[in-house]
């Protein structure tokens, strides 16, 4: 039972450049999030899912896209980079009926 | 949406002393409110939680209290131990759109 797993653990991007980061749960958990954590800001929610197939916008959403195609995979897009979404980006999973949220390890993200 | 504030952004206590932390929320429909500790260089783990229909909740040297008519919320935790340091978050929300505090840094001296 691994929990949350993130890929990759770093990635370093060329402004408007794209990339997928991927989030994998094996906990069969409804719920999948993306978080990102700057300092001093705490972490805010990007993108969230309620369930394979569907996807929701959170706090921050711009710049970003998401898909939940497998309800074991939350996937995270970058369309074309910037420097302001340079970051920690963290995904998180919890079942429908409980309230604990799993954190995965953490994608260290830096665009130049 | 939601609006977390969270007070003190870093805080020294000696080892044994008691610490509180202490975060407000806007949205009177958040019903759940966790706390989180995050080691350096770690993802932020879970430590304690409370529901919108209790008051208050202890687990060992850690509790927490809730003031749903004041929208407050507050973490306490006895007896401190220099393995207590760490960066602390508050969150409010509905379960499926939780919204964090900026973070305390709590450093524990021996």
């Amino acid at each position: 039972n691994a929990g949350v797993t993130q890929t990759p653990k770093f990635r370093v991007l060329k402004t408007g450049q794209s990339m997928t980061l991927l989030c994998a749960q094996d906990m069969n958990h409804e719920y999948m999030y993306w978080y990102r954590q700057d300092p001093g800001m705490g972490l805010r929610l990007i993108h969230y899912s309620v369930g394979e197939g569907t996807t929701a916008k959170g706090e921050v959403p711009d710049g970003y896209n998401v898909s939940r195609l497998k309800k074991q995979n939350f996937l995270l897009g970058l369309e074309s980079a910037a420097p302001s979404q340079t970051s920690v980006y963290f995904c998180a999973s919890r079942t429908g009926r409980g309230e604990t949220q799993y954190f995965g390890p953490g994608t260290r993200l830096l665009v130049l | 949406g939601e609006n977390v504030e969270q007070h003190p952004s870093t805080l020294s206590v000696q080892e044994g002393d008691s610490a509180v932390i202490k975060c407000t929320y806007s949205d009177s429909a958040s019903n759940y409110f966790p706390w989180y500790k995050q080691e350096l260089g770690k993802r932020p783990q879970l430590i304690i939680d409370i529901r919108s229909n209790v008051g208050e909740k202890k687990d060992q040297r850690i509790a927490v209290t809730l003031n749903k008519t004041a929208k407050h919320f507050s973490l306490h935790i006895t007896e401190t131990q220099p393995e207590d340091s760490a960066v602390y978050f508050c969150a409010a929300g509905l379960f499926y759109d939780m919204r964090f505090g900026a973070g305390t840094r709590l450093t524990v001296k021996p």
